[in-house]
């Protein structure tokens, strides 16, 4: 069985800063891991994802993640920071044969100006 | 493209009635739907898989006759919360996936909101 844990429930941040959301995940078997951004009164949307190949996957609007298995980590990332980031981050996993998604508690990114 | 839709988003009921949600999949068939249920400040947690035409799989700990789930058709999938109680509260996001489109990505909806008075 996978688990996902995000330490950080919320992060708040100025307008421009960088910023890193936290993400460990726990398995015995390969994985594949994601990153869900939900804004408010909207669904899940896959922001990026990483099945194999580099270790360091982007996103078209900035994000990037990088998959580390010796940590197994997978931490979200932006060098600089939009008002509009403002949205809740969801770390998920699955076993390589996709059966399902395992999230984690999620971090609500809160960028002030 | 690739767009899930639920009806309602939000819904009150009286203890003991029963309700149902609709998903469905507006511009692609999903060969397979998930339903999932979100606690305030939790994890989504994923209730049952369904595949079209058969009967859905549940997680261990979801009880199938207190939450009914159809898969009828390639675009709709209904979840039926039946004799519904005040810990039935809570956030229902469903999920459409097509293996044609993607072996991996799901393809969420805006969420239903439940409330039990």
């Amino acid at each position: 069985a996978q688990s996902v844990t995000q330490l950080d429930s919320q992060v708040p941040v100025f307008e421009e800063a960088p910023v890193e959301l936290r993400c460990n995940y726990s398995s015995s078997v390969s994985v594949y891991l994601f990153w869900y951004v939900q804004y408010p009164n909207q669904g899940l949307q896959l922001l990026l994802k990483y099945l194999s190949g580099s270790t360091l996957v982007e996103s078209i609007n900035g994000f990037e993640a990088e998959f580390n298995k010796s940590q197994t980590s997978f931490h979200l990332r932006k060098p600089s920071v939009h008002i509009s980031d403002t949205a809740e981050y969801f770390c998920a996993v699955s076993d390589t044969g996709f059966q399902k998604l395992v999230f984690g508690t999620g971090t609500r990114l809160l960028v002030s100006p | 493209g690739a767009v899930v839709s639920q009806h309602p988003s939000r819904v009150i009921c009286k203890s003991g009635t029963s309700v149902k949600i609709e998903c469905r999949s507006l511009d692609f068939q999903a060969t397979t739907m998930f339903w999932y249920r979100q606690f305030p400040k939790q994890s989504l947690m994923l209730m049952a898989t369904s595949n079209e035409g058969s009967k859905a799989t549940y997680e261990q700990g979801v009880e199938k006759d207190k939450f009914l789930i159809n898969h009828a058709s390639l675009t709709l999938s209904t979840l039926t919360v039946t004799s519904a109680h005040p810990e039935d509260s809570s956030f229902y996001i469903c999920s459409a996936r097509h293996l044609a489109l993607s072996s991996y990505e799901q393809y969420f909806g805006p969420g239903t909101r439940l409330t039990v008075t």
